[in-house]
């Protein structure tokens, strides 16, 4: 069985920094492209950040770029994303999601999410 | 970056009715588009990817269509369960633009 399971989330300071990770398993995870979404309170689905299964290729959102880091270790079948110069606009839930394939784009499986506040 | 809009952005509706939210795209995307339901306090779930494609375990009530800018997802005949938000994704170029939602619920 697929699963995602995020964590890291927390309260943090405006200005601050957060580590979430994301455990997968059920899944060759090395073999999948594996992506951020979040969701601010009461708000839409926000893409956040994509990376490749091999970690060639790392794209992000323009509101997070320069400020989070996507990453992957293939061996310990595990996402990150580094969030550093935390701003109020930046809580919300992010959840980990899979790409159904290298070749057709979609998120089939996600994680229940976890929940960044960014309060002083 | 491309623009998704989704409309209408809320909607009632009727146990057995027929209802079909649309997405455009500001620029034709092919047909690298997904859509997903999301319910309260739950995580998204994948219904169609590629336009058209029904994800595994997904009632066939649920269909996708359209290419290039225009896109829809139809409910054939709503069941009390698919009271839910659905979002559209274009997945055909970075960064990955959702559409803004549409709350589906009951009249």
């Amino acid at each position: 069985e697929v699963q995602l399971v995020e964590s890291g989330g927390g309260l943090v300071k405006p200005g601050g920094s957060l580590r979430l990770s994301c455990a997968a398993s059920g899944f060759t995870f090395s073999n999948y492209n594996m992506n951020w979404v979040r969701q601010a309170p009461g708000k839409g689905l926000e893409w956040v950040s994509s990376i490749s299964s091999s970690s060639s290729y790392i794209y992000y959102g323009d509101s997070v770029k320069g400020r989070f880091t996507i990453s992957r270790d293939n061996a310990k079948n595990s996402l990150y994303l580094q969030m550093n110069s935390l701003r109020a606009e930046d809580a919300a839930v992010y959840y980990c999601a899979r790409d159904i394939t290298a070749m057709v784009s979609g998120f089939d499986y996600w994680g229940q999410g976890t929940l960044v506040t960014v309060s002083s | 970056a491309i623009q998704m809009t989704q409309s209408p952005s809320s909607l009632s509706a009727s146990v057995g009715d027929r209802v079909t939210i649309t997405c455009r795209a500001s620029q034709g995307i092919r047909n690298d588009l997904s859509w997903y339901q999301q319910k309260p306090g739950k995580a998204p779930k994948l219904l169609i990817y590629a336009a058209y494609n029904l994800q595994s375990g997904v009632p066939s009530r649920f269909s996708g269509g359209g290419s290039g800018t225009y896109f829809t997802l139809t409910i054939s005949s709503l069941q009390p369960e698919d009271f839910a938000t659905y979002y559209c994704l274009q997945d055909y170029s970075y960064p990955r633009t959702f559409g803004q939602g549409t709350k589906l619920e009951i009249k």
